[in-house]
């Protein structure tokens, strides 16, 4: 069973970089595809991006200019970089295993919420 | 872009009773290279993160109660709860995938309460 945990700031300055890091236990990192996704207080999901094993990335067609996805394979861990930061994202940042098959988001970190604010 | 839009955005329903939501893709989710609709349900609750119910379509997660059941096809599915428990209040999501280029769309969410 898959497990993920977020862990980052939870307060990033306006034009700011934020960075989040995702742990993974319980399943392997060529099992699934890594990804981020994002909800702002009180309202819905939107997803971001995501991380293969091999490093290949692939990001919302809307959303990719900002976000960077990597992949640590050794520590097990991914991570997100958002660059230029606004208060427009403002949210729960959430990671995510998303299967290679169904194309579902089955195994879910806790979320972490990041504002930001001067 | 493609557009998920779920109606209605918030429901009551009396515990026992059925539930039904509906999701309509701006686009058709119906892949044909395998001939499977890539939509989604999710669950959630207040301070959780979403939970897998379903995808494509109709195929129940592993552990999710058959109570919950999911059907449609190309543009318009369908969340069904055949028989409401006090547990099952949340907000439902649909998700679908697109291929060209990949990309993971969210419906807006539909909040189920009790009656």
């Amino acid at each position: 069973q898959v497990q993920l945990q977020e862990s980052g700031p939870g307060l990033v300055k306006p034009s700011e970089t934020l960075s989040l890091t995702c742990s993974v236990s319980g399943g392997s990192m060529n099992s699934h595809y890594w990804s981020w996704i994002r909800q702002p207080p009180g309202k819905g999901l939107e997803w971001i991006g995501y991380v293969f094993y091999s490093g290949s990335t692939t990001y919302s067609p809307s959303l990719r200019s900002r976000f960077t996805i990597s992949v640590d394979t050794s520590k097990k861990q991914f991570s997100l970089m958002l660059s230029s930061v606004t208060a427009a994202d403002t949210a729960v940042y959430f990671c995510a295993s998303l299967a290679t098959a169904d194309m579902s988001f089955d195994h879910w970190g806790q979320g972490i919420l990041v504002t930001v604010s001067s | 872009d493609i557009v998920m839009t779920q109606s209605p955005d918030s429901l009551a329903v009396s515990l026992g009773e059925r539930a039904t939501i509906n999701c309509k893709s701006s686009q058709n989710v119906l892949s044909t290279s395998n001939n499977k609709n890539y939509l989604a349900w999710y669950q959630q609750k207040p301070g959780q993160p979403p939970k897998l119910l379903i995808y494509w379509t109709s195929i129940r997660e592993s552990g999710v109660p058959d109570r919950f059941s999911g059907s449609g096809s190309g543009t318009d599915f369908t969340l069904t709860i055949s028989s409401l428990q006090a547990e099952d209040v949340a907000v439902y999501y649909c998700q679908q995938y697109d291929n060209t280029p990949p990309r993971y769309t969210f419906g807006q969410g539909t909040k189920l309460e009790i009656k």
